[in-house]
C-alpha cells in the first residue's frame, strides 16, 4: 500500500512564527487532505488538494503530484492553531477508496 | 448542511462485551468510510460503504464488521471486545462513485473497554 510520511513530527513555535510541515508518499495519488484534529478528536478539513496550490487565510497548501509531496504553510501562528496535523492519501480505483493517514506533526503554538 | 454525526460519542465497555456504532453521512453522500484511532497503530481504515455495498476493506479482523442502510447511515458492530479494541472510532462520508473526492469526517466515538 501506500506509505506516507510526515515531518517533522513534532514543532514548538512562538505565537507570530510561520511553520511549514511537509507530506511525502510513495506513489501517485489523486486524493490529499489536509486535516487539522482538534483536542476532542474530531478531523477538521484543512485542504482538499491532489495538486497544485490553495490558500484559505493564514493558512496554504502545495501539492507536487509528480513528486509526490505537499506543503503545509501556516503564517501567523496563534494558540489555537495548535494540535496534530495529518495528511492523508488516497488513489481512486473503484472498490479501492481509502486514505491513508501520515502519523502527523504536533504542533505547539507557545503564547 | 448538517455535518457528519457519530452517536454515541462515549462508550464503556467490558471485554467480550459486542458495541454498536452509528454515523449519518452529510446528506446526499452515498460513500461511508469508518477509521481506528489509537496512539499506537494511528489511524487505520476499517472499511468503507457505497450504496449498502462493502466495497473496500482494511486489515482488520472478522470481529469488526458494518453495514450500510439505503439512507446511507452505516452502522459498525465489534463482536467479543478485546482491551486493545479501545479507541476513537471516526467516520467519514464523501460522494462516492467515480468522483470519490473529498471525505469528511465525523466527531467520532470514543470506545474504553475495560
Amino acid at each position: 500500500g501506500i506509505q506516507v510520511e510526515q515531518s517533522p513530527p513534532d514543532l514548538i513555535l512562538q505565537e507570530g512564527a510561520n511553520s511549514t510541515l511537509r507530506c511525502n508518499f510513495s506513489d501517485s495519488v489523486n486524493n490529499l487532505q489536509w486535516f487539522h484534529q482538534n483536542p476532542w478528536g474530531q478531523l477538521i478539513n484543512l485542504f482538499y488538494i491532489p495538486s497544485g496550490t490553495k490558500q484559505n487565510g493564514r493558512l496554504s497548501a502545495t501539492t507536487v503530484a509528480t513528486e509526490r509531496y505537499s506543503l503545509l504553510y501556516i503564517s501567523s501562528s496563534q494558540t489555537t492553531d495548535s494540535g496534530v496535523y495529518f495528511c492523508a492519501v488516497g488513489r481512486t480505483n473503484f472498490g479501492n477508496e481509502k486514505l491513508t493517514f501520515g502519523t502527523g506533526t504536533r504542533l505547539t503554538i507557545i503564547p | 448542511k448538517a455535518g457528519v454525526t457519530q452517536t454515541p460519542r462515549y462508550l464503556i465497555k467490558t471485554r467480550g462485551q459486542q458495541v454498536t456504532l452509528s454515523c449519518s453521512p452529510i446528506s446526499g453522500h452515498r460513500s461511508v468510510s469508518w477509521y481506528q484511532q489509537t496512539p499506537g497503530q494511528g489511524l487505520q481504515f476499517l472499511f468503507e460503504y457505497f450504496s449498502e455495498t462493502q466495497r473496500n476493506k482494511g486489515n482488520f479482523p472478522g470481529r469488526f464488521s458494518g453495514r450500510q442502510f439505503s439512507n446511507s447511515r452505516s452502522e459498525m458492530n465489534v463482536s467479543t471486545l478485546e482491551l486493545g479494541d479501545s479507541a476513537l472510532y471516526l467516520c467519514a462520508s464523501s460522494l462516492g462513485g467515480t468522483g470519490w473526492g473529498e471525505q469528511f469526517f465525523g466527531p467520532g466515538t470514543r470506545l474504553t473497554v475495560l
